[in-house]
């Protein structure tokens, strides 16, 4: 079956620290990719995705996320994070088989102390 | 582009009674989505439209809920009757791609509605 995991509920971070957020997938074809963010009180927006080519992407914000299809993972990083990054980051892959649709994982809620 | 738009932003109701949200996707998109989000249960699709064609409904709760889209740019979730357990912020979200399977899905505001 198709699904998406992101194995960390909430994580907190230093501001200036690195940042990696983990999503694993299950999809039998290739995949397609996403990492959104939700900020307080708003909808989800679009960091990054991944169709094909370069498995490294870059996003806005000075994200970016790694597909490693041998551990059916999609990880986001990113080298030096801000107060502003506090938010929840869902991955979400896009699935063609069986019907079209985009499945979200539960989502990780990043805080960030001073 | 305005992005996608919706109303009202919040919605305070009393329970029994009929709510309508409304969703005006961006132009020129063919897939349109109602997301329900809870602390308790995270983000949920709902339903999602492709040509104004109701395509997955599995995640309307039940029967109070329904969703139309009568043309390419307007759609509607209505719940009734409302029940408290309905309070939830509702998001729509548009997509150039069938399901939002292979491009970005753009989000509203989202509508916060509360059922007392």
């Amino acid at each position: 079956a198709q699904s998406v995991t992101q194995p960390d509920i909430h994580i907190t971070v230093s501001e200036g620290a690195s940042l990696e957020l983990r999503c694993n997938y299950s999809y039998g074809a290739t995949p397609y990719l996403f990492w959104y963010v939700q900020s307080p009180g708003q909808g989800l927006q679009l960091l990054l995705k991944y169709f094909s080519g370069d498995t490294l992407v870059q996003g806005i914000k000075g994200f970016e996320a790694e597909f490693k299809r041998s551990q059916s993972s999609f990880n986001l990083r990113k080298p030096s994070v801000h107060w502003s990054d506090a938010a929840e980051y869902f991955c979400a892959v896009g699935a063609r088989t069986g019907g079209f649709k985009t499945i979200f994982g539960a989502g990780t809620r990043l805080f960030v102390k001073a | 582009d305005a992005g996608v738009i919706q109303s009202p932003r919040h919605e305070v109701t009393e329970m029994g009674q009929e709510v309508t949200l409304r969703c005006k996707p961006i132009s020129g998109h063919n897939s349109l989505f109602w997301y329900r989000q809870t602390m308790m249960r995270g983000l949920e699709l709902l339903i999602y439209f492709n040509n104004n064609v109701p395509i997955d409904d599995s995640g309307m709760p039940e029967d109070r809920f329904s969703a139309k889209m009568p043309n390419a740019s307007f759609s509607t979730l209505k719940i009734q009757p409302s029940e408290p357990r309905d309070s939830a912020v509702y998001f729509c979200a548009s997509s150039l791609s069938p399901g939002g399977s292979t491009d970005t899905q753009y989000f509203g505001p989202g509508t916060r509605l509360t059922v007392l």
